[in-house]
């Protein structure tokens, strides 16, 4: 069975602090995702990564940075938490190569005040 | 550039009635497409793709080079398909996969 695990099911912060989501998986998938989701515009990229140390900016880049230390670790960081980040935020990862299945975690609730 | 379009953000129909969930590609080559489904309070998880060609809980999509389009069909609705319902593609040139913009679907009794 597939794991992918968000730390946090929902986080509140204030706005201007730098917030953290993590994301773990325990299937040695070589793609990690981050996507935000929002209800009319649905999921948009953030940032992927397909090796450890190795990033590359989404669709929707600004306002976030990653860091993937370990493969089966990808974090997002918000550098300045705004408003405007209140969101779902979902990770995935797949398997390298073009067209595998993608697993989602169960999604991060951030609300930024 | 690569997009997918899925144009109705809800379908309502009653239970046995068909449905039809269109999505619309942009993408220059031959696309890898798929639909994935959010059931409520569940993950996101992949319906079916259409190099597998197959039927996923009776649904089907088949892929209109002509149209670029990937609409999901099935011939008879059941309450239990309620579900947030999104089309993605794979970008080979990127190696990122995009998603459309999601349509609910509801099932009514």
């Amino acid at each position: 069975d597939v794991k992918v695990t968000q730390s946090s099911r929902y986080l509140v912060k204030r706005t201007g602090e730098k917030v953290f989501l993590e994301c773990v998986q325990d299937m040695d998938h070589e793609n990690m995702f981050w996507y935000r989701q929002d209800p009319g515009l649905g999921l948009r990229l953030i940032y992927f990564s397909y090796d450890v140390k190795m990033k590359e900016k989404g669709d929707i880049p600004e306002g976030y940075s990653v860091s993937r230390e370990k493969k089966e670790r990808f974090s997002l960081i918000l550098e300045s938490a705004s408003t405007n980040q209140t969101s779902m935020y979902l990770c995935a990862i797949s398997k390298a190569g073009a067209g595998t299945e993608a697993f989602f975690g169960q999604g991060t609730r951030l609300t930024v005040v | 550039a690569q997009r997918v379009t899925q144009p109705e953000k809800l379908l309502s129909v009653f239970k046995g009635a068909p449905v039809e969930l269109k999505c619309n590609y942009s993408y220059s080559g031959s696309p890898e497409l798929f639909w994935y489904v959010q059931y409520s309070r569940q993950r996101l998880q992949l319906l079916l793709r259409h190099i597998s060609r197959e039927s996923i809980k009776g649904f089907t999509a088949d892929l209109n080079k002509g149209e670029t389009s990937f609409h999901l069909k099935k011939p008879f609705a059941q309450e239990e398909d309620s579900a947030m319902y999104y089309c993605a593609l794979w970008n080979n040139q990127g190696g990122k996969l995009i998603f459309g913009q999601g349509t609910e679907l509801s099932v009514k009794p």
